[in-house]
């Protein structure tokens, strides 16, 4: 079954420090992968995608994205946090193909705090 | 263009009662899905559409009713409201069922469901 895994439920870091939150997926074949972002009270916001192609995906915000085929990983990175990063984190994977064509399914989240 | 619009922001039903989330999009996806967002559990997709008269069950459908009448408009109903519905649940639209690059799903900013 389709499943996408954060291992990290809370992420504390300092302004200024860089960043990485880690997802990996299961799937039969290479999905469509997503980065949304989510400030308290507040819906969803896409960060990045990857489809295909260069394995290193930029973002909004200063984010970036690295896919690794062979560790089903897509983990999102930032050089520097700012304070208003402070937010809770969801990766997703969509299949390419088949009868789920269209869904989404994500990971739990990770809440990431900022310290000043 | 207003993107995705749900109403209301917030609700309270009592155990038993019915109501009704709106969802609308002006962007005329074809796509459109509804997901419930618990603590700790990412979201979790209830309920999707291809198009208008067509759809289709998520992973959690059990209690909520779907009908799309309509490209713009796919409103989730709660039959018969129980404490376990209490969540957010948010409403997405996507631009293509096919295969190809435009899979990024649009959320509208969500509708805040308490039931006592």
């Amino acid at each position: 079954a389709q499943s996408v895994t954060q291992p990290d439920i809370h992420i504390t870091v300092s302004e200024g420090a860089s960043l990485e939150l880690r997802c990996n997926y299961s799937y039969g074949a290479t999905p469509y992968l997503f980065w949304y972002v989510q400030s308290p009270g507040q819906g969803l916001q896409l960060l990045l995608k990857y489809f295909s192609g260069d394995t290193l995906v930029q973002g909004i915000k200063g984010f970036e994205a690295e896919f690794k085929r062979s560790q089903s990983s897509f983990n999102l990175r930032k050089p520097s946090v700012h304070w208003s990063d402070a937010a809770e984190y969801f990766c997703a994977a969509g299949p390419r193909r088949g009868s789920t064509l269209g869904r989404l399914y994500f990971g739990r989240g990770t809440q990431l705090t900022v310290w000043p | 263009n207003a993107g995705v619009t749900q109403t209301p922001k917030f609700q309270v039903l009592k155990t038993g009662q019915s109501m009704t989330l709106q969802c609308a999009q002006d962007m005329n996806h074809e796509y459109m899905s509804w997901y419930r967002q618990d603590p700790g559990m990412g979201l979790r997709l209830i309920h999707y559409s291809v198009g208008a008269g067509i759809t289709d069950q998520g992973e959690v459908p059990n209690g909520y009713n779907v009908s799309r009448s309509t490209t713009e408009d796919f409103p989730l109903r709660l039959l018969s409201a129980a404490p376990s519905q209490t969540s957010v649940y948010f409403c997405a639209s996507r631009v293509n069922r096919g295969v190809g690059l435009s899979d990024e799903q649009y959320f509208g900013p969500g509708t805040r469901l308490t039931v006592t």
